[in-house]
């Protein structure tokens, strides 16, 4: 099993409040990644990084920020949620010398903002 | 036009069925071609891969790619209920695959 955790793994908060959505890895993997997963659509990659202090915007838009500072770390934050984030958000990690179709999942985090 | 295409089902076998499970993409610069398996409440878990096309065998699963027509299928033998789960296909291409292009999922029960 993957060691990639993500804490919480479901969130109920109100609308324009701050979150962040903490994700770690123990492989010492350099990629990392975040997706966002509605029920029956696709997954869409948000955010990746190659390694620390590097971060890249995915290609679904996303109001979200990561930040990686550490290699085994890359939190999301929203800093004002809105019901329109109301979605799954997966994590993933990937080794360096691997294929990163390789990509380890954690368990996710099911955000509902009202 | 999505670039993957996948149908979600719902899909339900009965114990010891062969599954097949199909996507279709329309780049024709994807080179990597993978099926991943999401139980309920879990994250997906890479279940098989294959380079271009062919065959991939792995026990009861195959993973089969077409690249003339466009067609990614994943075959399961003597499915079981522990089978039961969604599953997605990915394909990604060569030189970009970080950035993989996922289906819907096909999310599968199989009935003891």
């Amino acid at each position: 099993e993957a060691d990639i955790y993500q804490t919480p793994r479901y969130l109920v908060i109100g609308t324009g409040k701050k979150i962040t959505l903490e994700c770690s890895q123990t492989m010492g993997h350099d990629k990392m990644y975040w997706y966002q997963q509605d029920p029956g659509m696709e997954l869409h990659l948000i955010h990746y990084s190659y390694g620390v202090n590097s971060t890249e915007k995915g290609d679904l838009s996303s109001e979200s920020t990561v930040s990686r500072i550490r290699t085994e770390h890359f939190p999301l934050t929203l800093e004002s949620a809105r019901p329109s984030h109301t979605s799954q958000y997966l994590c993933a990690s990937s080794d360096r010398g691997t294929a990163s179709y390789e990509q380890y999942f954690g368990p996710g985090t099911r955000l509902t903002v009202t | 036009q999505k670039e993957v295409e996948q149908d979600p089902g719902p899909l339900s076998v009965p114990e010891g069925a062969i599954v097949s499970l199909n996507c279709t993409y329309s780049n024709s610069a994807f080179q990597y071609f993978m099926w991943y398996r999401q139980y309920s409440r879990k994250g997906p878990e890479l279940l098989m891969y294959t380079y271009s096309s062919g065959n991939k065998e792995d026990g009861r699963f195959t993973a089969q790619v077409d690249k003339s027509s466009k067609y990614i299928s994943l075959f399961i033998r003597d499915s079981q209920p522990s089978d039961s789960a969604t599953y997605l296909c990915a394909t990604a291409t060569q030189g970009g695959s970080e950035k993989l292009v996922f289906g819907k999922g096909t999310k599968l029960t199989v009935n003891p």
